[in-house]
């Protein structure tokens, strides 16, 4: 199992460029979450589906965010435009019913000059 | 919010068993202990979990409270891989009414495990 699979695994833009982190979950999982993490803030959670469904983008700090599931095999984030602020290591996690385990990719680290 | 608190670090011999402390004052009936970890650079990994009962996997122990307000991560003997930041999480189970699948992260405590 190659486990959780995000890419890009570094990117580095400028303000005001539109970006798309992309993840691919661990196959036969229903649940997708994205999470965001800062020194600031900590691990966030910004939204998370349910067979390809969004239950719940409460997280989701503004509309500059936007996440899509298309099928159960792909997830994309993406943030336009980007800002500075936005600097941080983006994590996708996938689970399944009956389970209560989220198993976590190894991030996309983010960086908007 | 995170309903947990943990020591901000801790250290750890190489070799002896590492018990990473959480309270959970506010902890419901229906609420489970979860515990997972973060080293460095990577995503964070699951580790144990709990209702009320004593929990042992191949990675740890899990010691709850008679009254769950508090619980106990143990490290039988820590190695220096185990160095990570670890996160103590009260959640509901996705079994019990009101279950939820969010997972709300604290500030965890940074263990460092020296040689």
């Amino acid at each position: 199992d190659a486990g959780v699979i995000q890419s890009p695994r570094h990117e580095v833009t400028e303000m005001g460029q539109e970006v798309t982190l992309r993840c691919k979950p661990i196959s036969g999982h229903d649940y997708l979450f994205w999470y965001r993490q800062t020194m600031m803030r900590g691990l966030e959670l910004l939204i998370y589906f349910n067979n390809n469904v969004p239950i719940d983008d409460s997280g989701m700090p503004e509309d500059r965010f936007s996440a899509k599931m298309p099928n159960a095999s792909f997830s994309t984030l993406k943030i336009q435009p980007s800002e500075p602020r936005d600097s941080a290591v983006y994590f996708c996690a996938s689970g399944t019913s009956g389970q209560e385990t989220q198993y976590f990719g190894p991030g996309t680290r983010l960086l908007v000059l | 919010d995170a309903k947990t608190t943990q020591p901000p670090s801790m250290d750890c011999a190489e070799g002896r068993a590492a018990n990473l402390p959480c309270n959970h004052s506010t902890i419901s009936g229906n609420e489970y202990v979860y515990w997972y970890r973060q080293i460095h650079s990577q995503g964070p990994q699951y580790i144990i979990h709990g209702l009320k009962n004593n929990e042992t996997n191949e990675m740890a122990s899990l010691i709850i409270t008679e009254d769950r307000k508090s619980s106990t991560l143990i490290l039988p003997h820590a190695t220096l891989r185990d160095t990570a930041v670890y996160y103590c999480i009260v959640r509901p189970s996705l079994l019990t009414q009101g279950g939820s699948e969010k997972l709300v992260f604290g500030k965890g405590t940074k263990l460092t495990v020296n040689p």
